[in-house]
This record gives C-alpha cells, structure tokens and sequence, in this order.
C-alpha cells in the first residue's frame, strides 16, 4: 500500500471547515483513499472513501487532485466532537486488503 | 454496518501472566483482524484471522505470544501470553464490512495494563 503524509496536527475554530490534508505520491492506479477518524478511547470510525473523483456524505467531503498525488478531507462546520485523530489511507479495495495506519493528524476543534 | 462487542473492555494483569480477549460480531463476517495502539501511538496490524484457517501474523508478531482463535463466522479470540509491561496497549478487534465499499468497522478496543 502506497505510504501516506499528513501534518501531525491542525487547530480549527468550532463552526469553522476544517480542510485536512493527505500526500499520497505513490499511489497505485487502483488504489482509494480512504480516512477514517479516532476519537479518544474508540476505536476509529469510517468516513469517506474515494478513487478519482470528489466525495461527498453526511460527514465529510473528499477533494483528491486530478493527478491523485493528494487529497483533502474537509469538515465543513466543525463542531467539539469533532476532535480526533484524522487517518489518511490508500488501499485496493478487494476482499482482505489490509488498512495500515500511518501517524494520521490531531483536530483540535476550538471553542 | 456490523456491531462489535469487545471484552474486557479493560484490565490490568500482572506479569507472567495470559489474557484473552473476546470479539463478537452481530452478523457473520469473513475477514476479522487483530491491531494493537500502544500509548500515543498509531494502529497496528497484529494478524488476520480467518475462519477454518490459521491466523496469519505480520512481520514482529508470533503465534506463541498472540495466539488467535476464529470458532466461527461471528466470533475470534485473541491471547496475550506471558504478559510484560511492554505489552500494555489497547488491542482493536476490527472486521470487514461486506460488500461496497470495502471497509473495516472496529471495537472499541481493550485496554491493558500490565504491572
């Protein structure tokens, strides 16, 4: 799986979008970026996940550039609960890949 | 998305000792998989365990000192042997969601203290 880098962590301004970046320059042809988030004593929690083109659900929005070098989870109003470590992930998306974190980026969300 | 429930949620063991942790899932799943977080740190990927099969383990972790259970489509165990202070981390018992997309839904996780 392609490696990852992201800023270890970022500040935001509660009702504030909080735009997180991922590198990803190796990246495979077949290979999705996916994050996920860990909010403190939980185990992490699926976000959003995307190929080439922009993502967009009920949590997040993902913008990953046309060369897919890298990408941007954004939070668009951030909110306390809201703070957590980011994960920024490449993998295929069969049966079995495996997920392999990497040091992902601490949120702070401020009130 | 599947349901996980992890016990103990928490403990703290002495030295020497074993411990086994439990994952139970609310729907059959294929793939289940063991990570460990040691304080501050990041996720990693202890083994993959697959029903009918042995567990497969990644590079630095063994058989005899995590050894790994999966009964059946629902449920696996994983054991922490001969416990020392270095094994005190939080374990993540995590599965494969079917279908699309592919992803993985997690427990939240054991934390062990080892003294």
């Amino acid at each position: 799986d392609a490696k990852t880098t992201q800023p270890p962590s970022m500040d935001c301004a509660e009702g504030r979008a909080a735009n997180l970046p991922c590198n990803h320059s190796t990246i495979s042809g077949n290979e999705y970026v996916y994050w996920y988030r860990q909010i403190h004593s939980q185990g992490p929690q699926y976000i959003i996940h995307g190929l080439k083109n922009n993502e967009t659900n009920e949590m997040a929005s993902l913008i990953i550039t046309e060369d897919r070098k890298s990408s941007t989870l954004i939070l668009p109003h951030a909110t306390l609960r809201d703070t957590a470590v980011y994960y920024c992930i490449v993998r295929v998306e069969t049966s079995g890949s495996r997920l392999t974190f990497g040091e992902g980026t601490q949120l702070t969300v401020n009130p | 998305s599947a349901v996980i429930s992890q016990k103990p949620s928490r403990d703290i063991c002495q030295r020497g000792t074993s411990l086994t942790i439990q994952c139970q899932v609310d729907s059959q799943v294929t793939m289940m998989f063991w990570y460990r977080q040691q304080p501050g740190q990041s996720l990693t990927l202890i083994a993959t365990a697959n029903q009918g099969s042995e567990a497969t383990y990644e590079s630095g972790f063994v058989i005899d000192k995590f050894p790994i259970s999966r009964p059946n489509l629902t449920f696996s165990t994983l054991t922490v042997s001969n416990m020392s202070p270095e094994d005190s981390s939080i374990y993540l018992c995590s599965v494969e969601k079917t279908g699309v997309p592919f992803g993985y839904t997690f427990g939240s996780g054991t934390r062990l203290t080892v003294v």
